[in-house]
């Protein structure tokens, strides 16, 4: 099946470091979403891009869609320790029930 | 506002015996719905979704079986369990244009 190569896999860093993360694929996805997941709980939304070459902030985040359509990076600019968590990428293939592929996650540590 | 709530939030279940988890939804009609397992520190398997009361699409062969018996309820069922079955489970839901999901808090299941 479709496959979603997310790195790095883990990062650790110190507070007040900039974090970038990527995810690649061999297939083209149209839609492209950043989750981030807390210990024990569901992801939660971060960004979503939908046109190739897209750049989309919220807040410190900035995510862009690679204009192959077949990757997308997540960057996060002057990290503080709430930033601590398991981001993951997902794409879509198109709007067939929403059906996403998710990456295996970075697990993003930040030491004050 | 829209939520979604799982239970329950743990569970311990010996090998062959039932399993049910709820879904539920509110604030939304006709939402997309979603069962995903994760494994610890992997991503989000994708095991059911469903655009429509009644209608189930499963993703992978597997022990689990899915129901949506009303609109914004979903449930997740298994005749016997086996140990495979452990994990963390979650439910999502979409609006039915399917691009940016939203997670329910999750239920970790071991079973023994």
């Amino acid at each position: 099946g479709q496959q979603l190569n997310q790195s790095p896999q883990s990062m650790f860093i110190q507070e007040g470091e900039d974090v970038s993360m990527n995810c690649t694929s061999s297939s083209i996805f149209n839609t492209w979403l950043w989750y981030k997941q807390d210990p024990g709980e569901g992801p939660v939304l971060l960004i979503a891009l939908y046109k190739a070459g897209e750049l989309t902030s919220n807040g410190r985040l900035t995510a862009q869609f690679g204009i192959t359509r077949k990757d997308s990076f997540l960057n996060i600019s002057a990290s503080i320790p709430s930033d601590v968590g398991i981001y993951f990428c997902a794409g879509q293939k198109n709007t067939n029930a929403g059906k996403s592929t998710f990456g295996d996650g970075t697990t993003l540590t930040v030491k004050p | 506002s829209q939520t979604i709530h799982q239970w329950p939030a743990t569970l311990v279940q010996p090998v062959g015996s039932p399993l049910s988890l709820e879904c539920t939804v509110e604030g939304t009609s006709n939402p997309n719905l979603y069962w995903y397992r994760q494994a610890a520190g992997r991503g989000l398997q994708l095991l059911f979704y469903s655009v429509g009361i009644g209608q189930i699409s499963s993703e992978v062969p597997q022990n689990l079986s899915a129901s949506r018996p009303q609109d914004r309820q979903f449930i997740l069922s298994s005749k016997k369990l086996l140990l495979s079955d452990s994990g963390f489970y979650l439910c999502a839901w979409s609006t039915n244009l399917g691009n940016e999901q939203f997670f329910g808090p999750g239920t970790r299941l071991t079973v023994l």
